[in-house]
């Protein structure tokens, strides 16, 4: 079965700090690996996703995110953090030997201070 | 559509009311999702649509949540005799291609049930 762990309720940072939001996950076969955010009130965005290659992923609004097979996490990341990055961030993943539901972790609040 | 469409965004429903959620995928899509999200928490599987067919609906907490996609485009999530354990945001999700894992799902911007 797989599964997705977020360690971490909230992060703290201060705007143009780097920020790590942490993810590990367990799958049977080989990952498919999603980060999400959802603001306030809405939907899930879709941020970026890992599927084969480089391990370092580059996304949306400068975000990045590196897989390690080793330590099975995929934490997110940028380089410089602003205040609207706050928000809360999923990570998810899928096996694929499963082409259809995608596990959710709990959830991280990023809440970024001027 | 450009993007995945829910309705109604907002619905209230006096305990034991049935509620029926409704889904527009992007348009062409093959996969179709259904989650339930509680506040605070992360999103929750209930079942998946592969055109027509319910391939997947191991998610669904109880036989009062029906969902259906008669015709393999827009979908319906039914709940019957609302209980109040019921109140959540419903998600609905697609992706463009059957059969492989890799692919991105999209979504909307949730139903959001309250029922008092």
């Amino acid at each position: 079965a797989q599964s997705v762990a977020q360690p971490e309720d909230q992060v703290n940072v201060a705007e143009g700090n780097p920020l790590t939001v942490k993810c590990t996950y367990s799958v049977s076969g080989n990952p498919y690996l999603f980060w999400y955010v959802q603001y306030p009130n809405r939907g899930l965005q879709f941020l970026l996703k890992y599927i084969t290659g480089d391990n370092l992923v580059k996304g949306s609004y400068g975000f990045e995110a590196e897989f390690n097979k080793s330590q099975t996490s995929f934490h997110l990341k940028k380089p410089s953090a602003l205040v609207s990055d706050s928000a809360l961030y999923f990570c998810a993943v899928r096996d694929d030997s499963s082409a259809s539901k995608i596990i959710f972790g709990s959830g991280t609040r990023l809440s970024i201070r001027p | 559509g450009a993007g995945v469409s829910q309705s109604p965004r907002y619905k209230v429903a006096k305990r034991g009311q049935d509620v029926a959620l409704r889904c527009d995928p992007i348009s062409g899509h093959v996969s179709l999702f259904w989650y339930q999200q509680a506040l605070g928490q992360g999103p929750e599987f209930l079942t998946y649509f592969q055109n027509e067919a319910q391939l997947d609906k191991s998610g669904l907490p109880s036989d009062r949540f029906f969902a259906e996609r008669p015709e393999g485009s827009v979908s319906t999530l039914k709940i019957q005799r609302t209980q109040q354990e019921d109140s959540a945001v419903y998600l609905c999700a697609s992706s463009s291609r059957q059969g492989l894992s890799g692919n991105t799902i999209y979504f909307g911007e949730g139903s959001w049930l309250t029922v008092v």
